[in-house]
């Protein structure tokens, strides 16, 4: 069974770092793109970025270029996304989800549970 | 960036309805579309990819159609475990943006 597990909630304050964790199973992880997508308090989708765990070839929203980083260890299956300068308005839910197939079928068929960031002073 | 548009924003509807919703590209996309279902406090799942193909493990009573720009999703016979909000996704291009989403509620 393909499962992602996240990492735990997190409390910060604006302009503090955070990394926060997404471990793959049940998959040849370093074979499928992992995705993350951000939902703000009450909010719909957005789709952040992507990163092949095989060689960290990343593509990023340029809504989120420069905001934020993606990176993995692939020796532990795991996909991080990171913040060098939290915002209150980095408050969310966000979920990493595995790309089914970058050429054929570049949809996220399986999610991890989220990781949900509270910024505030 | 494709922009998404979802309609209607939210619908009511009762169980054993039958429910369409619809997703408008800002431009063609082929048929580079995907649905997802996002119950309360959970994470989305994948319904249909390209378009219209059915995602292994969803019910039947779902279904996809529409290329270019515009996209439909059919629920044939609404059941209570349906009330959700719905996404769509393009994967034409990078960013690969979602629409704004669709709740379906008890009527």
């Amino acid at each position: 069974e393909v499962q992602l597990v996240q990492s735990g909630a997190e409390v910060k304050k604006p302009g503090d770092s955070l990394k926060i964790s997404c471990k793959g199973s049940g998959h040849s992880f370093t074979n499928y793109w992992i995705g993350w997508v951000r939902q703000m308090p009450g909010k719909g989708l957005e789709w952040m970025g992507i990163i092949y765990p095989g060689d960290s070839d990343t593509r990023y929203s340029p809504s989120f270029q420069g905001q934020v980083a993606l990176s993995v260890d692939k020796s532990i299956s795991t996909a991080y996304l990171r913040w060098s300068s939290l915002k209150a308005s980095d408050t969310a839910m966000y979920y990493c989800a595995r790309l089914l197939d970058y050429t054929t079928v570049p949809h996220f068929d399986n999610w991890g549970q989220g990781t949900l960031v509270t910024v505030s002073s | 960036d494709i922009q998404m548009t979802q309609s209607p924003s939210s619908v009511s509807a009762s169980v054993g309805d039958r429910v369409t919703i619809t997703c408008r590209a800002s431009q063609g996309i082929s048929s580079w579309l995907a649905w997802y279902q996002q119950r309360p406090g959970k994470a989305p799942k994948l319904l249909i990819y390209a378009a219209s193909s059915l995602q292994s493990g969803v019910p039947s009573r779902f279904s996809g159609s529409g290329s270019g720009t515009d996209f439909t999703l059919t629920i044939s016979s609404l059941q209570p475990e349906d009330f959700a909000t719905y996404y769509c996704q393009q994967a034409n291009s990078f960013p690969h943006t979602f629409g704004g989403g669709t709740m379906v509620e008890i009527k």
